[in-house]
């Protein structure tokens, strides 16, 4: 049974950079046939994906946050990590990251909420 | 991008009742690209169906997913307690990337 758990700051100032680190279990990340997301969640609201990166390092990203993020991949601790630079208070969301299989998303984390205020 | 528009926002039903939910691409979606999750206050969303049709591991058998192109659908036979929840459909286009609906939330009537 794959399982995915996120790591990181739950409060992170504004303008400064969040980080966090989703630990794969279960199974292999650099066994390939599959990419790696991260998705968040504002309070109350839908459901935005971020981006995603193969074990191979290549990564595809919101257009809309594409100039913030950076999604990068460590096959020896089987973890992925997100950075999202410059946040706002509208960066406030709890973000999950998940297992992409063919355009669908079967395996998440539990999700960690990320707070951005001074 | 395609966008995604889901209908109701909010569906008030009774246990036992059949309900259905509607997702509306701007654009044309492959079926094989199409999924549906159910989230529940405070817990990650679970897939339900890909491909449009298809049940994900352990999900019961009175939800059902149809639909292609433009149109899809999320059925509920017969409504369990623990069917009470938001649910999301997302599509992964053609360009990189994945785009989910605003959300149907289906409340107890």
């Amino acid at each position: 049974q794959v399982q995915l758990q996120e790591s990181g700051p739950g409060l992170v100032k504004p303008s400064q950079t969040l980080s966090l680190t989703c630990t794969v279990s279960g199974g292999s990340i650099s066994s390939g046939g599959y990419y790696w997301s991260w998705i968040r969640q504002h309070p109350g609201k839908g459901l935005e994906w971020i981006g995603y990166i193969y074990y191979s390092g290549s990564t595809y990203y919101n257009p809309s946050l594409k100039s913030r993020v950076t999604i990068s991949v460590d096959t020896s601790k089987n973890q992925f990590s997100l950075k999202l630079s410059s946040v706002t208070a509208a960066d406030t969301a709890v973000y999950y990251c998940a297992r992409n299989k063919g355009g669908y998303l079967d395996y998440w984390g539990q999700g960690t909420l990320v707070t951005v205020s001074s | 991008e395609i966008v995604l528009t889901q209908s109701p926002g909010t569906l008030s039903l009774s246990p036992g009742e059949r309900a259905t939910l509607s997702c509306r691409a701007s654009q044309s979606v492959s079926s094989s690209y199409l999924a549906w999750y159910q989230q529940k206050p405070g817990q990650a969303p679970r897939l339900l169906i890909y491909g449009a049709s298809s049940r994900a591991t352990g999900i019961p058998d009175r939800f059902s997913g149809s639909g292609s192109g433009t149109d899809f659908t999320l059925t509920i036979s017969r409504l369990e307690p623990e069917d009470f929840a938001v649910y999301y459909c997302q599509q992964y286009g053609s360009s990189p990337g994945l785009t989910f609906g605003g959300g149907t939330k289906v409340e107890i009537k």
